[in-house]
C-alpha cells in the first residue's frame, strides 16, 4: 500500500520569502501521479500542482513549483514571494496510474499549515 | 467556483440515521470521486466512478454506498450513522481516468452526526 508522509505538520514564512513544504512517500509502483493541494480557511480543495512520475523535469506553476526526488521518493513545494493569500493547509496526494487496478485510488499526506507573516 | 456542487452544505442529524449526500460533477466530466476528511483520519479516498460504473475503491465502510447516476451525478448514502462518522465530505470531479487526472474538488458536505 502506498504511504504519504509529511513531517512538518506547521511552518511559517515571511512574506515575499520562500518556503519548502516536504513531502515523502512510499510505493513499489514506477507509473503514478503526485499533486499538491491547499485548502485555505475556506476549507475549499484547490489543486496547487501535479506532477507525472515519468517526467523528470520539475513541475512549476507560477509561484509554485516542485523539486521530485523519484529515487529519494520526495516530492517537496517551493512557494517563493509568498503572500498573505497563500496561507493555508497543504496537502500531498499520491494517485495511482491508469495503468494499474484501482487506478483512481489516492493517498494523502496529513497536511502543513502555512503561516505568512506579514 | 470549481464547477463541482454539492448539497447540502451543512447536515446535522441524530446516531442511527441514514443521509444522502449529493454532488454534480462540472460539465464534461466523466469521474466522480468521494473523500472523507475527518480530524482523527486525515483526508480519505472512499470510491470513484467513471460514467456510471465503480472505478476504484478506498477506505469506504460497507455502511457506506455511492451511485453515479446516467446524467452523472453522484450520491453518496451514509447509513447507522455514528459519532465518528462526523466530517467533511467532499466530491471531486474529473474528464476521465485515462484523459487526464486533474481532480476538481467540490465546496464539501459538512455531516454533524450527534
Amino acid at each position: 500500500a502506498q504511504t504519504v508522509t509529511q513531517s512538518q505538520p506547521e511552518m511559517s514564512v515571511q512574506e515575499a520569502e520562500t518556503v519548502t513544504l516536504s513531502c515523502t512517500y512510499d510505493t513499489s509502483e514506477s507509473d503514478y501521479y503526485l499533486f499538491w493541494y491547499k485548502q485555505p480557511p475556506s476549507r475549499q480543495m484547490i489543486l496547487v500542482i501535479r506532477q507525472e512520475a515519468y517526467k523528470q523535469q520539475n513541475a512549476t506553476e507560477n509561484r509554485f513549483s516542485v523539486n521530485f526526488q523519484k529515487a529519494a521518493k520526495s516530492f517537496s513545494l517551493k512557494i517563493s514571494d509568498s503572500q498573505l493569500g497563500d496561507a493555508a493547509m497543504y496537502f500531498c496526494a499520491y494517485r495511482r496510474s491508469a495503468n494499474n487496478t484501482n487506478a483512481g485510488k489516492s493517498t494523502f499526506g496529513d497536511g502543513t499549515t502555512l503561516t505568512v507573516k506579514p | 467556483d470549481s464547477g463541482v456542487t454539492q448539497t447540502p452544505k451543512h447536515l446535522i442529524t441524530a446516531t442511527g440515521q441514514r443521509v444522502t449526500l449529493r454532488c454534480s460533477p462540472r460539465s464534461g466530466d466523466l469521474s466522480v470521486y468521494w473523500y472523507q476528511q475527518s480530524l482523527d483520519q486525515g483526508l480519505q479516498f472512499l470510491i470513484q466512478y467513471y460514467n456510471g460504473e465503480e472505478r476504484a475503491k478506498g477506505n469506504i465502510l460497507e455502511r457506506f454506498s455511492a451511485q453515479q447516476f446516467p446524467d452523472l451525478h453522484s450520491e453518496l448514502n451514509l447509513s447507522s450513522l455514528e459519532l465518528g462518522d462526523s466530517a467533511l465530505y467532499f466530491c471531486a470531479s474529473s474528464e476521465g481516468p485515462l484523459l487526464t487526472y486533474e481532480q476538481y474538488f467540490g465546496p464539501g458536505t459538512r455531516l454533524t452526526v450527534t
